[in-house]
Order: structure tokens, then sequence, then C-alpha cells
């Protein structure tokens, strides 16, 4: 079965700060990989997709990263925000889609 | 605009009852997905349906149950077997095709009172 892990659970940075947040996954046999955004309390608001045959996508002050082989995904966030505040999850979707746990994110500005 | 609709926000349920959530989607997705977030855990699988009346059975089925009757719409009822449903319910809808992106409702937070 597909196991996702996301590292760290929690992070604190200052305004300003890039950050890079990880994610990996026990089984490459994926179609796509997706970041999401969770505010507390509400849904899911997708930032990223990356299908497998790519190895990067981009929006705004985001960019993530897919190494497939490796079973890795980066999300990197450049010159964070206090808006960037919430968990960021990642999820893989094989014949079904499985989700890490999440990193919750804190800019202190 | 197109999205996916989860109703209620706020729902609570006595002890005994069955209740269901709701979730709708005018994106024209073939797969609808239901969710259980509980604190501290990722996101588990309930159900899912990849055709209209047509599901299958997620990693925590037990205790619940759902419908796919029209393509927009995957209600989920919580049963009375369903030993402890107090959660956060998230439904999420994705196209055909293997290279599509997941878009998820805002949520259902059902209490047992």
């Amino acid at each position: 079965k597909q196991e996702v892990t996301q590292i760290p659970a929690a992070l604190s940075v200052p305004e300003g700060e890039n950050l890079v947040l990880n994610c990996s996954f026990t089984d490459s046999a994926i179609y796509n990989l997706q970041w999401f955004r969770q505010d507390p309390g509400k849904g899911l608001t997708s930032l990223l997709l990356i299908q497998s045959s790519q190895r990067e996508q981009t929006s705004g002050r985001l960019n993530a990263s897919l190494d497939k082989s490796s079973g890795r995904s980066t999300l990197y966030i450049a010159a964070s925000q206090p808006g960037d505040s919430a968990t960021y999850l990642c999820a893989v979707d094989g014949n079904q889609f499985y989700f890490g746990t999440g990193t919750s994110l804190t800019v202190i500005p | 605009d197109g999205g996916i609709t989860q109703s209620p926000k706020y729902l609570f349920r006595k002890e005994g009852q069955n209740v269901t959530l709701s979730c709708e989607q005018n994106l024209n997705h073939d797969a609808m997905y239901w969710y259980r977030q509980d604190p501290g855990q990722g996101l588990r699988l309930i159900y899912y349906s990849q055709i209209v009346n047509d599901f299958q059975k997620g990693d925590i089925a037990e205790g619940y149950s759902v419908s796919r009757e029209k393509k927009e719409s995957f209600p989920l009822t919580v049963t009375s077997a369903q030993k402890n449903p107090t959660a956060f319910y998230l439904c999420a809808s994705m196209g055909a095709g293997e290279y599509t992106e997941a878009f998820f409702g805002q949520g259902t937070r059902l209490t047992v009172v």
C-alpha cells in the first residue's frame, strides 16, 4: 500500500524567508502528485499538480518538484508571508489518492 | 462558477441516528470521493465512485453508506453502526483520465451529541 510522509510536521519561520516542504512516497507507480493548502476548519485548495512525466511546476511564489524514481517531492515557497500560514498536504494519485499528514506552517510577521 | 459544494457545514447527530452529508459538483467530473479527517491524522478514504451507479469501499467504509444515482451527486450516510463518527468530512471530485486535478469541497463537521 502506498505510504506518504511529510517532513517536517510543523514549521515556524519569520516573514520573508524562503522555505522547503518535503513529501516522500513509497510506490513510484503514480499518475500525479498534487499539493494542497488547508486553512483551519476549511476544505483543501489545490496549489499545484505535477504529472508523473513532469519534473516541476510553478505558480507565483510556489514551485513544486517531483523525482518519481526516488519517491520525493518538494514544495518551495519563496518570500514567505503571514498569509501563507496553513497546513500543506501532498497527495499521490495511483489507483487511489493517498495523502500525507501535512506540514503545519506558521509565518511570523 | 464551477465547483464542489458540501452541505451542511456543521451537523449534529444523536446517538443511534443516521445522518446524510450532501456533496454536489457541477464540474462534470466522473469520479467522486469521500474522506474523513481526524486531528493529527491524514485524510482517510471512506468510499469512492468512478461512474454513476457504481462505487467502491475505501479504507474505512464500515458504518458508512453511499449512493451515486446522478453524476453530480454523491451523498454519504453515516449510520448508527459508525461508533466514532465525530470528524471532519471532505468530498472531492476528479475528471476522467490519468492526469487530472482533484477538487475538494469545504467540508462538513459532524459532531455526536
